[in-house]
């Protein structure tokens, strides 16, 4: 059974750089089939998709974060990660990791993390 | 086309059946997924596919779509359902995800 772990970030500075790793246990990222995704939610609004990655290739990013966020994979502890520069309070959010699934005419995000709440404050 | 649309709330009656709509253009591309949270936790699963329930959820949510709008039916809805409901898929491209607003759904 896959589970994803993300990692605790807690409080960031304004302007300073988000970083959040998102570990995969019972399935190795690298293996294929399935895209991984970050997904933020700020306090009382809706989900919004950060990017996603497909085993080590390029990511794809939200047009409205592309400037300021990074992700990646790490091979060797079967984890992916999130940065995201320069941040501000409305960067405040939960944020989840999430594997998404696809088939022909369609995609899902089938298996998420708890997510980890993350605070821009001085 | 780069948006999902999605009413802010519904309510139902116990036991009723209720129907949440989720309009955009890349759902003539690519069905929806339905996502059920309940406050403080992740996201769930329930729909994905023409209509494919996760392993684990109730055979009273099922979903369809019809053109530009796909829809997730709730038939005798229970108290457990009281939750936010999202829908999601790709954007005509293909290369973004994109998600819904979200609906509260509000079982009375």
């Amino acid at each position: 059974q896959v589970q994803l772990q993300e990692s605790d970030s807690g409080l960031v500075k304004p302007s300073q750089t988000l970083s959040l790793t998102c570990a995969v246990s019972g399935r190795s990222i690298t293996s294929g089939g399935y895209y991984w995704n970050w997904v933020r939610q700020p306090p009382g609004k809706g989900l919004e998709w950060i990017g996603y990655i497909y085993d080590s290739g390029n990511p794809y990013y939200n047009p409205s974060l592309q400037s300021r966020v990074s992700i990646s994979v790490d091979r060797s502890k079967n984890q992916f990660s999130l940065r995201l520069s320069s941040v501000t309070a409305a960067d405040t959010a939960v944020y989840y990791c999430a594997r998404e699934a696809f088939r022909v005419g369609y995609y899902c995000m089938d298996v998420w993390g708890k997510g980890t709440s993350v605070t821009v404050s001085s | 086309s780069s948006e999902l649309t999605q009413d802010p709330a519904v309510s139902v009656a116990l036991g009723q059946t209720v129907r949440i709509t989720c309009q955009g253009d890349s759902l003539r591309s690519y069905y929806a997924s339905w996502y059920q949270q309940k406050p403080g936790q992740a996201p769930v699963l329930v729909i994905y596919d023409k209509n494919n329930r996760p392993l684990g959820i109730p055979d009273r949510f099922s979903g369809s779509r019809s053109g530009n709008t796909a829809s997730l039916t709730v038939t005798g809805a229970q108290a457990e359902d009281e939750a936010d409901y999202y829908c999601n898929s790709r954007d005509s491209s293909g290369n973004h995800v994109i998600f819904g607003g979200g609906t509260k759904l509000t079982v009375l």
